[in-house]
């Protein structure tokens, strides 16, 4: 059964850079089936995207964050990582990795299964 | 980018109802939208995807409708463990974007 796990500090100060990992078990992030997402949810409010990335590399960000987005992969970890860099307080939020399933025509047709989720706050 | 609102934000319902929730999109989505199911402390769990495809391992009360910009989400015969967070996701094109989520509550 895959299962993934985010890691990361959990306080982060104001302009610095967020980094989190998410660790991978179950199954392997080289499958050609997959990207590998990353979600945020800031307190009491909804669902906000990120961005994904594949195991060739591609990725997908969400334009407004995508200037201080930076996904990556450690295949020999079987991990993939988040790194948003000039945070501010508008950046805490629990942070979710997730695997994304494309359909054959491109669509990302879910998010299945998740990680239990990582609380980041950013303050000084 | 594609606006997804749910309605209602809120909604009072017993054990044994049927729950309606409304996703409505700011442009066509054709039938790419999926439904989250997320409680408290917790992850979201896909119920739903391609609109009307039911999740492995999601009981059947569960189904979904819809294509274009309107879309439902109907729980039949709610039970205790329904009490949650539901959520809509358009899959049509990037950014991806999430309805702002209904709550389902006793």
């Amino acid at each position: 059964q895959l299962q993934l796990q985010e890691s990361g500090p959990g306080l982060v100060k104001p302009s610095e850079t967020l980094s989190l990992t998410c660790t991978v078990s179950g199954g392997s992030i080289s499958s050609s089936s997959y990207y590998w997402g990353w979600i945020r949810q800031p307190p009491g409010k909804g669902l906000e995207w990120i961005g994904d990335i594949y195991y060739s590399g591609s990725t997908h960000y969400n334009p407004s964050l995508k200037s201080r987005v930076t996904t990556s992969l450690d295949m020999s970890k079987n991990q993939f990582s988040l790194k948003l860099s000039s945070v501010t307080a508008a950046d805490t939020a629990v942070y979710y990795c997730a695997r994304v399933c494309y359909d054959g025509s491109g669509y990302p047709l879910r998010f299945d299964p998740w990680g239990q989720g990582t609380l980041v706050t950013v303050s000084s | 980018d594609i606006q997804m609102t749910q309605s209602p934000s809120s909604v009072s319902a017993s054990v044994g109802d049927r729950v309606t929730i409304t996703c409505r999109a700011s442009q066509g989505i054709s039938r790419w939208l999926a439904w989250y199911q997320q409680k408290p402390g917790k992850a979201p769990k896909v119920l739903i995807y391609a609109a009307s495809s039911l999740q492995s391992g999601v009981p059947s009360r569960f189904s979904g409708s819809g294509s274009g910009t309107d879309f439902t989400l109907t729980i039949s015969d709610l039970q205790p463990e329904d009490f949650a967070t539901y959520h809509c996701q358009q899959a049509h094109s990037f950014p991806l974007t999430f309805g702002g989520g209904t709550k389902v509550e006793i």
